[in-house]
């Protein structure tokens, strides 16, 4: 199975700053026949279900907001949200869906300081 | 608009069963491979489970394996997860949740719709 880890655990940025969340996978989740990365990452409030953000590592899902980006390839990624704001305070999951199992992230909390 | 809707969560004794199920509509629900994810108190997210639109292709994460099973009814529009032998790991919040497929029609393994989940519960 391949392994998710996120970093950090949590982050508390201020109002307006930028938030940056890593996600390593134990091995590379690029697909070098088409040169796609097979990870999403997602977005989940209390008390509701993952939202989902990005896919292809950095495809933003329509009606996201552009403030969130997603980059990387082969087995490191960074989600940045480029300027926080209020609605922005969830838990964040990368998945990878190279290969079955499909596999999550630890989550990263994000907080207003 | 895409709606899952989960139901047949509950409080259920070690060792015991429960049938979850997912009302879908919004959508031509026997075309689309579905699926089920779960999440424990606090936790993160763990897929459980997937069937494809014919139910030919069925898969499931290990921890589950020979104790769950998936099904669904095309004509009810519905999707059904039976749970047996269950055990305290499985406490958590079960979601529906849709693939996504892109303007070919062809899907890809991350998830674009999930429902609001369905508490399940595993304690004496």
């Amino acid at each position: 199975d391949i392994v998710m880890t996120q970093s950090p655990d949590s982050l508390a940025v201020s109002l307006g700053e930028r938030a940056t969340i890593n996600c390593k996978s134990s091995q590379s989740v690029l697909y070098t026949s088409n040169n796609k990365n097979y990870l999403a990452w997602y977005q989940q409030k209390p008390g509701q279900p993952p939202k989902l953000l990005i896919y292809w590592a950095s495809n933003r899902e329509s009606g996201v907001p552009d403030r969130f980006s997603g980059s990387g390839s082969g087995a490191d990624f960074t989600l940045t949200i480029s300027s926080l704001q209020a609605e922005d305070v969830a838990v964040y999951y990368c998945q990878q869906y190279y290969s079955s199992p499909l596999t999550f992230g630890g989550g990263t909390k994000v907080e207003i300081k | 608009e895409v709606q899952l809707v989960e139901s047949g969560g509950g409080l259920v004794k070690p060792g015991g069963s429960l049938r979850l199920s997912c009302a879908a509509s919004g959508f031509t629900f026997s075309t689309y491979s579905m699926n089920w994810v779960r999440q424990a108190p606090g936790k993160g997210l763990e897929w459980v489970s997937s069937i494809s639109s014919s139910s030919t292709y069925i898969y499931y994460a290990d921890s589950v394996k020979g104790r769950f099973t998936i099904s669904r009814d095309n004509a009810k529009n519905s999707l059904y997860l039976q749970m047996n032998s269950l055990r305290a790991e499985d406490t958590a919040v079960y979601y529906c949740a849709r693939y996504y497929y892109d303007s070919s029609g062809y899907y890809y393994d991350f998830f674009q719709h999930w429902g609001l989940g369905t508490l399940v519960t595993v304690s004496s």
